[in-house]
């Protein structure tokens, strides 16, 4: 049982390149989410998607799009890389939006130079 | 605007000690608080929650304490043990807005 996959695990990019993270759950849960985790802060919700076909801001919105695919998939795409978005970024997900708890994957580190 | 802080960055105990990690945070609105536990190269995992219409919540080694005048929450783990060396996030969210806050989370060291 996989729960929440997502790649790549590691990139490195220049700025003003871009990118798409990609996530998928296995676990037929409706609502997804990326987060983002800096050091000496919690982790900071960029996007989530309550159910197939929608997606919302986070907290930390601005240099992100993103795209839920299927009710498996939502991708978070950087179109041009600054070096304030080296992160780590984690994907979660949960069976529905007010579900309290949330699935991760296992992160993708992303740094930019 | 940190609207929950995880004032200790470390935590070192001695295995079968007490471990107790707090949590403060500032939103009134906040009524769900939960604890994810996160080892290296892996992501967080659910640990335990509580309602803010409770003030404690026990599952195995793990209790959760909830004071919501102090608006101050502290999770005890009894006895500790070296495998829960890991970084424990403390996190909050409100009934109408479901988006969750972290904590910037306390990396706990249990010795042999």
């Amino acid at each position: 049982n996989a729960g929440v996959t997502q790649t790549p695990k590691f990139q490195v990019l220049k700025t003003g390149q871009s990118m798409t993270l990609q996530c998928a759950q296995d676990m037929n849960h409706n609502s997804m989410y990326w987060y983002r985790q800096d050091p000496g802060m919690g982790l900071r919700l960029i996007y989530y998607s309550a159910s197939e076909g929608t997606t919302d801001k986070g907290e930390v919105p601005n240099g992100y799009n993103v795209s839920r695919l299927n009710k498996r998939e939502f991708s978070l795409r950087l179109e041009s890389a600054a070096p304030s978005q080296t992160s780590v970024y984690f994907c979660a997900s949960s069976l529905i939006r007010t579900d309290r708890e949330l699935f991760f994957g296992e992160g993708s580190r992303l740094t930019v130079l | 605007d940190q609207q929950v802080k995880q004032n200790s960055p470390s935590l070192s105990v001695q295995e079968g000690r007490i471990s107790i990690l707090n949590c403060d945070y500032t939103n009134s609105m906040f009524d769900y608080f939960l604890w994810y536990k996160k080892y290296p190269a892996e992501g967080p995992t659910f640990l335990i929650s509580i309602s803010s219409i409770k003030d404690k919540n026990e599952d195995g080694r793990f209790t959760v304490f909830l004071n919501k005048s102090a608006k101050h929450l502290s999770l005890h783990i009894v006895p500790s043990q070296p495998g829960d060396s890991a970084v424990y996030f403390c996190a909050a969210s409100a009934y109408n807005n479901n988006d969750m806050r972290f904590g910037a989370g306390t990396r706990l060291t249990v010795k042999p």
